[in-house]
């Protein structure tokens, strides 16, 4: 089956800092999307971006299909970050969205 | 709209015991799936469907059922619970394109507990 793949696993920050989380993947894929899972649970949608660039304020993503990859990248964080940031790609000719390990992202005042 | 909404939110089971979870989604959205998630772990596919009357396993599909007889509802049964499914649950639902599921959105999950 498909790989998934994020880097790094964990990361602590200062506030303010910026940051680059990236995704890996082992075959072609219809779509991808980013999710940051909350300090309580909540799993909220970041960005849905087969491919090209999206940006939301002070987050941003660019995936490259071809390449299999896709990065997030996170500028001038806040404390507000921190949680776990999960990519999850639908596996292409199949309607499976398979998750990766995630990033686990810590923002210190 | 509620969106998708997992009930019950927490549950505690004796080995053995059967419970299902119950997903609604009020968005006429076609396609519906569950994960699970164990500490520290990412998200794991258990059954997914594309419509009424379609199922399909995913990665961990093992001592869990599920069935989509309507569009809005899509239950995942545990027939004789083991502690090992001790997870939290989530229930994911999106339009559908056709040929992709589309963008996922997801309910606020359920934690279940098997003694």
């Amino acid at each position: 089956g498909i790989q998934v793949e994020q880097s790094p696993p964990d990361l602590i920050l200062q506030e303010g800092a910026n940051s680059t989380l990236r995704c890996n993947f082992s075959d072609s894929v219809n779509n991808l999307q980013w999710f940051h899972q909350n300090p309580w649970g909540q799993l909220i949608n970041l960005f849905y971006i087969p491919s090209g660039t999206k940006q939301n304020g002070r987050l941003s993503a660019t995936t490259v299909a071809t390449e299999r990859y896709s990065l997030l990248y996170i500028s001038s964080s806040q404390t507000t970050d921190s949680g776990v940031y999960f990519c999850a790609v639908e596996w292409t000719s199949y309607d499976k969205v398979i998750f990766g390990p995630g990033t686990s992202l810590s923002v210190i005042p | 709209n509620a969106g998708v909404t997992q009930t019950p939110k927490f549950q505690v089971l004796k080995t053995g015991q059967s419970m299902t979870l119950q997903c609604a989604q009020d968005m006429n959205h076609e396609y519906m799936s569950w994960y699970r998630q164990d500490p520290g772990m990412g998200l794991r596919l258990i059954h997914y469907s594309v419509g009424a009357g379609i199922t399909d396993q995913g990665e961990v599909p093992n001592g869990y059922n599920v069935s989509r007889s309507t569009t809005e509802d899509f239950p995942l049964r545990l027939l004789s619970a083991a502690p090992s499914q001790t997870s939290v649950y989530f229930c994911a639902s999106s339009y559908g394109l056709g040929w992709s599921a589309g963008e996922l959105f997801f309910g606020e999950g359920s934690r279940l507990t098997v003694l």
